[in-house]
């Protein structure tokens, strides 16, 4: 079965400083990796997306994901954190198979980023 | 192109009632998929439709329903509401649905069941 695991609920850091919001999962088959940000009474942003090739994948905002199939992690990472950043962050899986359209997501990490 | 957009954003219902909730893709995408989100539970998916079918279900009693028009928009009917169906419903429409496309989110629609 397909699942995402966000083991922080919580990640706090101080503006311009990197930041990483971890994110493991388990599928069957080739993943394929998202990850969303959700600021408050708002839907999903996209940020970025893993598919296949190079495994540091740059998104929106100047976030970047690492893909690391052996750990089967697909964290999310800025160089410098902005207080902007503050926000609701998701990490989403769909497999190779069946299930088509359908994600699967984490729990969610809230990101505090302090001036 | 204008996003994907929910009505109504809010809506106060009470045990017992239906409920229908609207949602309009962006332009040219044939994929709809609904979600509920709750701070318990998290985001659960509940159903996709391409092309007028439905082809995806997640786990969620029958008194959750949907459907898709011919021009992609898209309803979900919760009959005989609970006090446990409060939450954030989003609307997420993509291209064709692909594994590889991502979903593009609606505001939601937020409801409340007293």
């Amino acid at each position: 079965a397909q699942s995402v695991a966000q083991p922080e609920d919580q990640v706090n850091v101080a503006e311009g400083n990197p930041l990483t919001v971890k994110c493991t999962y388990s599928v069957s088959g080739n993943p394929y990796l998202f990850w969303y940000v959700q600021y408050p009474n708002r839907g999903l942003q996209f940020l970025l997306k893993y598919i296949t090739g190079d495994n540091l994948v740059k998104g929106s905002y100047g976030f970047e994901a690492e893909f690391n199939k052996s750990q089967t992690s697909f964290h999310l990472k800025k160089p410098s954190a902005l207080v902007s950043d503050s926000a609701l962050y998701f990490c989403a899986v769909r497999d190779g198979g069946s299930t088509l359209g359908r994600l699967y997501f984490g729990r969610g990490t809230q990101l505090t980023v302090w001036p | 192109k204008a996003g994907v957009t929910q009505t109504p954003r809010y809506l106060i219902k009470t045990r017992g009632q239906q409920v229908t909730l609207s949602c309009s893709p962006i332009s040219g995408h044939r994929s709809v998929s609904w979600y509920q989100q709750t701070p318990g539970q998290g985001l659960q998916f509940l159903f996709e439709y391409f092309s007028e079918t439905q082809r995806n279900k997640g786990n969620f009693p029958g008194r959750f329903s949907g459907r898709q028009f011919s021009n992609s928009r898209s309803e979900m009917n919760v009959s005989t509401l609970e006090l446990g169906d409060s939450a954030l419903y989003l609307c997420a429409s993509s291209p064709e649905g692909g594994r590889d496309n991502e979903q593009f989110f609606g505001p939601g629609t937020r409801l409340t069941v007293l």
